[in-house]
């Protein structure tokens, strides 16, 4: 049971090239999201996902791409990237968005982009 | 709508003296409320959280928080502080239902602890 997996860990982009975050989670979840993580912010929520095939924005989803073909997996595509998405992205996933009982989220180890 | 104010963006300890991580919210409803832990590099861990049961949650690692409504707080709290407890924590809250549920988090204490 790896939890939450996300790649690459680690990753520089020159302004205007694309590239994808993977992240996948092995618990069956059905909720899945990504954050975006910025000194003095905590962290901001950039799409998030209910189930496969189910996506929609969060608070600051310009500029990123996703799509939910399988439970498992929740890739954030930067479609042109930009000096102003230099950030950690952490990605997250818990069992249901169905329940008010404070459902325990699991987060990813982080994604540490730099746009140059 | 619902905020999260971490009244502290640092503080520092001996190790061995008590730690204390104040969180204050604001929200509409009932809302679940969530310590995570943050150490270089890694993800976000949970400490603990509170869902509307005990007022006085018990966390991992000799954490606990108590949830007063009357103040709209739930600070955290350790009896004794340990070099590892170094680390940023975040409070969050979450509350509304099914696809309106969302997270919002607190902008991070960075706790020190020293020798």
């Amino acid at each position: 049971n790896a939890g939450v997996t996300q790649t690459p860990k680690f990753q520089v982009l020159k302004t205007g090239q694309s590239m994808t975050l993977q992240c996948a989670q092995d618990m069956n979840h059905e909720y899945m999201s990504w954050y975006r993580q910025d000194p003095g912010m905590g962290l901001r929520l950039i799409h998030y996902s209910v189930g496969a095939g189910i996506t929609d924005q969060g608070e600051v989803p310009n500029g990123y791409n996703v799509s939910r073909s399988t439970t498992e997996d929740f890739p954030l595509r930067l479609l042109s990237a930009a000096p102003s998405q230099t950030s950690v992205y952490f990605c997250a996933s818990s069992y249901s968005m169905f329940s008010a009982s404070g459902n325990t989220i699991y987060f990813g180890e982080g994604s540490w982009l730099t746009v140059v | 709508a619902q905020s999260v104010t971490q009244l502290d963006s640092h503080v520092s300890v001996s190790e061995g003296t008590p730690v204390l991580l104040r969180c204050n919210y604001s929200s509409s409803y009932s809302p679940s409320l969530f310590w995570y832990v943050q150490h270089p590099n890694k993800g976000l861990q949970l400490l603990l959280k509170y869902t509307s049961a005990a007022t006085l949650v018990k966390g991992i690692n000799g954490f606990e928080a108590e949830f007063k409504k009357s103040e709209t707080s739930f600070h955290l709290t350790k009896p004794s502080a340990h070099m590892s407890d170094a680390a940023e924590y975040f409070c969050v809250v979450s509350e509304g239902f099914g696809s309106a549920r969302q997270l919002t988090f607190g902008s991070g204490t960075q706790l020190t602890v020293l020798p």
